[in-house]
């Protein structure tokens, strides 16, 4: 299976983009990168995923590198609601599992 | 709209004793996922049905596991016997049609084994 590595915290001043990436080297030709969140205890909340493409919707933007080993999610203008747990999970070859590592803890500072 | 809805939010009980977990996925979703959350071991997924019928339950722990779709808008997950173990936050997911539609989680059901 296809493994992500992020890194495990970041800092990011509100107002300014946030910037989380995302390494998964071994990512098959047919795995989507994800993007989910979980803020404290809740459940995981979709933000963004993608193929190949760019992506962009009203919450963020993704950015896939050309040999898709990597990607990074862009909060354009970070709040400090958006301090949250980050993760890029890959769907699992080509089934609807979704593989989770450990994620990004981002903390968003006034 | 509705969002996947879970129950209890909170239970606790003693060790031994049987547990049941609901779901009540989004109205029209036919994807639905059980994951456990722990410290140790993060988020990963325990089983995913499609149409209610099991696809993949590799995620099973052991056979104190069970999982059951009846119908579109209701599954279980049942723990027999329970141990202290098995006290994590358990999540449901559900999405539509295919990988490339999100999953959409509910609030989970945190468990404590005492």
């Amino acid at each position: 299976d296809a493994k992500t590595t992020q890194p495990p915290s970041m800092d990011c001043a509100e107002g300014r983009a946030a910037n989380l990436p995302c390494n998964h080297s071994t990512i098959s030709g047919n795995e989507y990168v994800y993007w989910y969140r979980q803020i404290h205890s809740q459940g995981p909340q979709y933000i963004i995923h993608g193929l190949k493409n760019n992506e962009t919707n009203e919450m963020a933007s993704l950015i896939i590198t050309e040999d898709r080993k990597s990607s990074t999610l862009i909060l354009p203008h970070a709040t400090l609601r958006d301090t949250a747990v980050y993760y890029c999970p890959l769907t699992q070859g080509g089934s609807e599992k979704l593989v989770f590592g450990k994620g990004t803890k981002l903390t968003v500072n006034p | 709209d509705a969002g996947v809805i879970q129950s209890p939010r909170h239970e606790v009980t003693e060790m031994g004793q049987e547990v049941t977990l609901r779901c009540k996925p989004i109205s029209g979703h036919d994807y639905l996922f059980w994951y456990r959350q722990t410290m140790m071991r993060g988020l990963e997924l325990l089983i995913y049905f499609n149409n209610n019928v099991p696809i993949d339950d590799s995620g099973m722990p052991e056979d104190r596991f069970s999982a059951k779709m009846p119908n579109a808008s209701f599954s279980t997950l049942k723990i027999q016997p329970s141990e202290p173990r098995d006290s994590a936050v358990y999540f449901c997911a559900s999405s539509f049609r295919t990988r490339r539609s999100a999953q959409h989680f509910g609030d989970g059901t945190r468990l404590s084994i005492l």
